[in-house]
């Protein structure tokens, strides 16, 4: 069963502004990742937040977690073309293996 | 350069043969992992190894085979059984048991059977 959730599921902004997508899951995890998927390639992973972690930072991405709403955010600064693609959220647990939603598509038009 | 190669990228497969899809790894990572993606959707859990000759079922197991009898490398079999085969099926690795580590993925195999 699909443990994250991703909202929106599309997402169409300008070059230059802020993408924000956010994810929900049901169960106490070890930790979030977010990851990067361009059209028929592999993911890409981005950030990982630990469960004792609230925020968390990586260039132009920012990441939030909190658990007591089961919820994650995701927000691109600045964003550029090449950062359209699929974003994923995955929730890992103690059986060692990650859960991941079906995605917010990006659409950054230059 | 390190990385997870998956081959061939595009496969094509009459229906009620097996097929199998090859996952190799330079990471020395100790987990490897199969998922499947259909469009527009995210990626399911096949099957799921941490260590060398020991596999785990993951959500949709059935109609999929696995092996591990070498720590780089983790191939999938996709049997007549499986019902609705077409899909890209991506593997992937993460070190350690893979708690708390990010996965490193191979850029996938598209299978079509007809």
């Amino acid at each position: 069963s699909q443990q994250g959730e991703e909202d929106p599921q599309a997402l169409s902004i300008q070059e230059g502004e802020n993408a924000t997508m956010n994810c929900s899951y049901k169960t106490s995890i070890n930790n979030l990742q977010w990851y990067r998927q361009n059209s028929g390639r592999g993911l890409v992973h981005l950030i990982l937040i630990r469960s004792n972690e609230r925020e968390k930072h990586s260039g132009r991405l920012r990441v939030t977690l909190d658990t007591s709403k089961k919820s994650s955010s995701l927000l691109i600064t600045a964003s550029r073309a090449a950062d359209t693609a699929s974003y994923f959220c995955a929730t890992g647990y103690n059986a060692g293996k990650s859960t991941f939603g079906d995605g917010t598509t990006l659409t950054v038009k230059p | 350069d390190g990385g997870i190669t998956q081959s061939p990228k595009y496969l094509f497969r009459k229906e009620g043969q097996n097929v199998t899809l090859s996952c190799e790894q330079n990471l020395n990572h100790d987990a490897m992992y199969w998922y499947r993606q259909d469009p527009g959707q995210g990626l399911r859990l096949i099957y799921y190894s941490q260590i060398v000759n020991d596999f785990q079922k993951g959500d949709i197991a059935e109609g999929y085979s696995v092996s591990r009898e070498k720590k780089e490398s983790f191939p999938l079999t996709v049997t007549s059984a499986q019902k609705n085969p077409t899909a890209f099926y991506l593997c992937a690795s993460s070190k350690g048991q893979g708690i708390n580590s990010p996965l490193h993925f191979g850029n996938g195999t598209r299978l079509t059977v007809t």
